[in-house]
């Protein structure tokens, strides 16, 4: 495996099932970051993790729960969403924060919330 | 605060046409960095350039080039001779260096999407 990947692809959930989004990356980077990619909206930036610690929770709604036990994997737990938490969720990675750095992306997970 | 605005929500254009995309940006620092990614149907951006605030010259990589104007704060997007695989969705992004947050605060615009017709 190279890259990001994320898995599963798809997934379908009712509003009180829980469910995991998984995402690794296998390019030695110490940054990852979970984004929200709905329609016709900007990328939403969720957490970002540096070094498995969490940098950043951009004001999510803690029905979402990040969790990362090492550099190299990125979970995303849910529980109880909502519809409108129907979404693409992308995974990424970087070397460090530096802002210099390009962030690697995962193909996604497209979650459909019922 | 740092804001990335892609006009262009959509355009088609016929195989072989030239096509721009354009990208504004709003920042207050002096330094920063802006990024186009490409995101084809399978979901995953691609990473396609990086240009820091102090380099103004453009750049071309093969049938892509890119014209960065800081007295517009543009950093416009150009696929020469476009071809289908060019279809995709584009974004242009924004990193302040000066944030507290470094690459955490990577702001996207909307992004563009771009059909080429065979």
């Amino acid at each position: 495996e190279t890259g990001v990947t994320q898995t599963p692809r798809h997934l379908v959930m009712g509003m009180t099932n829980k469910k995991s989004l998984k995402c690794e990356q296998h390019l030695g980077h110490n940054a990852m970051y979970w984004y929200k990619q709905s329609a016709k909206k900007p990328l939403e930036l969720m957490f970002v993790y540096n070094f498995k610690e969490q940098t950043e929770n951009n004001s999510v709604p803690s029905r979402f729960s990040p969790e990362c036990p090492n550099s190299s994997h990125l979970f995303l737990h849910l529980h109880t969403l909502q519809p409108e938490d129907s979404a693409l969720y992308l995974c990424a990675s970087s070397q460090d924060l530096d802002s210099y750095n390009e962030q690697f992306f995962g193909p996604g997970t497209r979650l459909t919330v019922l | 605060a740092q804001k990335v605005t892609q006009a262009q929500t959509e355009i088609s254009v016929v195989e072989k046409e030239d096509v721009t995309l354009d990208c504004v940006y709003e920042t207050r620092d002096t330094t920063y960095y802006l990024f186009w990614y490409k995101q084809p149907p399978s979901g995953e951006l691609v990473f396609l350039i990086r240009r820091n605030s102090f380099d103004e010259q453009n750049e071309i990589s093969g049938r892509y080039s890119w014209n960065f104007q800081k007295s517009t704060s543009s950093f416009n997007f150009t696929i020469t001779a476009s071809q289908v695989v060019d279809s995709a969705v584009y974004f242009c992004a924004l990193s302040e260096a000066g944030s507290n947050f470094g690459n955490e605060k990577l702001t996207f615009g909307t992004g563009t999407r771009l059909t080429i017709i065979p």
